[in-house]
């Protein structure tokens, strides 16, 4: 298997409900990312792990709640979420998170993310 | 800091000209540079990265540490080109990430 898996392809919450997202590859990387996406922009960094471990928190609210349970997942708790959360949430993947082998990112197609 | 400059949002060329989507980079430390590509309803890809110095589906990007640029070209461009393209620097913050540019849409028009 050679691709990052999310899901669900699209959600849709209130505000005031619990969902969490996941993320699943099999590709042995060690080093897994989420991203959100508005429209028409690029690709925003919200979290990086790397070995399982959180190293990135790019002040991120507490709203938003990742882990990574083991080498192959990655979730992303939701709670509480804001209308101006809504937007494609990405995760991605690398080999590593250091060096020449952290640096090529591999993308999951997205969770399309509507909150009410 | 660290930041990625598209200068074009859009770009329209005709099938068969040549395209030349500009990038440049601000990075005290050493740059590494990559072209993503997301074509329509598909997920972002690497197109190419700086050190391979490869063309991937015709396309090239040269380094210009003196300019700050990564410009990616092709010399004749195809319909199947028509896509949003992201210039991203890798950078060292703690951990490593991508910084993205802001993206350029790219039309081929037959």
């Amino acid at each position: 298997d050679t691709e990052v898996t999310q899901t669900p392809k699209h959600l849709v919450m209130g505000m005031t409900n619990k969902k969490s997202l996941k993320c699943e590859q099999h590709m042995g990387h060690r080093a897994m990312y989420w991203y959100k996406q508005k429209a028409k922009k690029p690709p925003e960094l919200m979290f990086v792990y790397s070995y399982e471990k959180l190293s990135i928190n790019e002040s991120v609210p507490s709203r938003f709640s990742p882990e990574c349970p083991n080498s192959s997942l990655l979730n992303l708790h939701l709670h509480a979420l804001q209308p101006e959360d809504s937007a494609l949430y990405l995760c991605a993947s690398s080999h590593r998170n250091l060096g020449l082998a952290g640096s090529e990112q591999f993308f999951g197609p997205g969770t399309r993310l509507t909150v009410l | 800091a660290q930041r990625v400059t598209q200068p074009e949002k859009l770009l329209s060329v005709f099938k068969g000209a040549p395209v030349e989507l500009k990038c440049n980079y601000s990075y005290s430390g050493s740059p590494e540079l990559f072209w993503y590509v997301q074509y329509s309803r598909q997920r972002l890809q690497l197109l190419l990265r700086h050190i391979s110095r490869e063309s991937i589906k015709g396309f090239t990007a040269d380094l210009n540490k003196g300019e700050t640029s990564f410009h990616l070209k092709k010399p004749f461009a195809q319909e199947e080109d028509s896509a949003m393209y992201y210039c991203a620097l890798s950078v060292i913050q703690g951990a490593q990430k991508l910084v993205f540019g802001q993206g350029t849409r790219l039309t081929i028009n037959p």
